[in-house]
């Protein structure tokens, strides 16, 4: 069975423009997850996806958005990047998003702002 | 919100010596995530908790609810065990709105 699979995996772009970074669950997987790792801050929560449905958001500005489609894959979007933007942002997938559910990660993309 | 606190930051080892990681948070929780994440950014799964202890491989972990309070253990360990492990949380009435800790380094030596 493939793994979660993440595109593109690196990504330059420069203030003030907009990405998508795509995300394909394994296969069967409804709830997809998104997250931002940084040096300082860390991994955080950015939202989850089930069923083309958000059913639970971080702590961040309206800039990060997300979508889910009817085959589960999902789409994070950025926009007017800000230099802060720069991280690696991981999705991660389970069946249905319960909580004594495994999550499966992807590789991540790796975004650089300048 | 739930703040997860690890130690230590960091940790060196030789080969063989038994390693344990902590991880504490403030409010009570329903199950409590170990990751695994190498460099270069994979991260793994390595054990979800809910109450008592899981064993996997050389690793086990356990959770007191009651303190809210989990450890991380590697016996034997292995230069190959050489990453960061995050401990995770529900927060926010979410179980799966996670909050992480900052990740423990463990560098095993041969």
């Amino acid at each position: 069975k493939a793994g979660v699979t993440q595109t593109p995996r690196y990504l330059i772009k420069t203030r003030g423009q907009q990405v998508t970074l795509s995300c394909s669950p394994i296969s069967g997987h409804r709830s997809v997850s998104w997250y931002q790792q940084t040096p300082g801050q860390g991994l955080q929560f950015l939202f989850e996806y089930f069923s083309e449905t958000q059913r639970n958001k971080g702590n961040f500005p309206g800039r990060f958005s997300g979508r889910q489609f009817s085959n589960s894959r999902s789409e994070m979007n950025v926009s007017t990047l800000e230099l802060g933007d720069s991280a690696l942002y991981l999705c991660a997938s389970s069946l249905v998003g319960d909580y004594q559910e495994t999550q499966y990660f992807g590789p991540g993309t790796r975004l650089l702002v300048l | 919100k739930n703040e997860v606190e690890q130690s230590p930051q960091n940790l060196t080892a030789q080969e063989g010596e038994f390693i344990t990681i902590n991880c504490s948070y403030s409010v009570g929780i329903s199950a409590l995530h170990w990751l695994q994440q190498h460099p270069g950014g994979g991260i793994v799964s390595l054990f979800m908790l809910s109450s008592g202890k899981k064993k996997h491989g050389r690793l086990i972990a356990t959770i007191n609810i009651q303190e809210k309070h989990s450890s991380l253990h590697i016996t034997a360990s292995h230069p190959r065990d050489s990453a960061v492990y995050i401990c995770a949380v529900p927060s926010g009435g979410s179980n799966y709105k996670l909050t992480f800790g900052k990740g423990t380094l463990l560098t095993v030596n041969p």
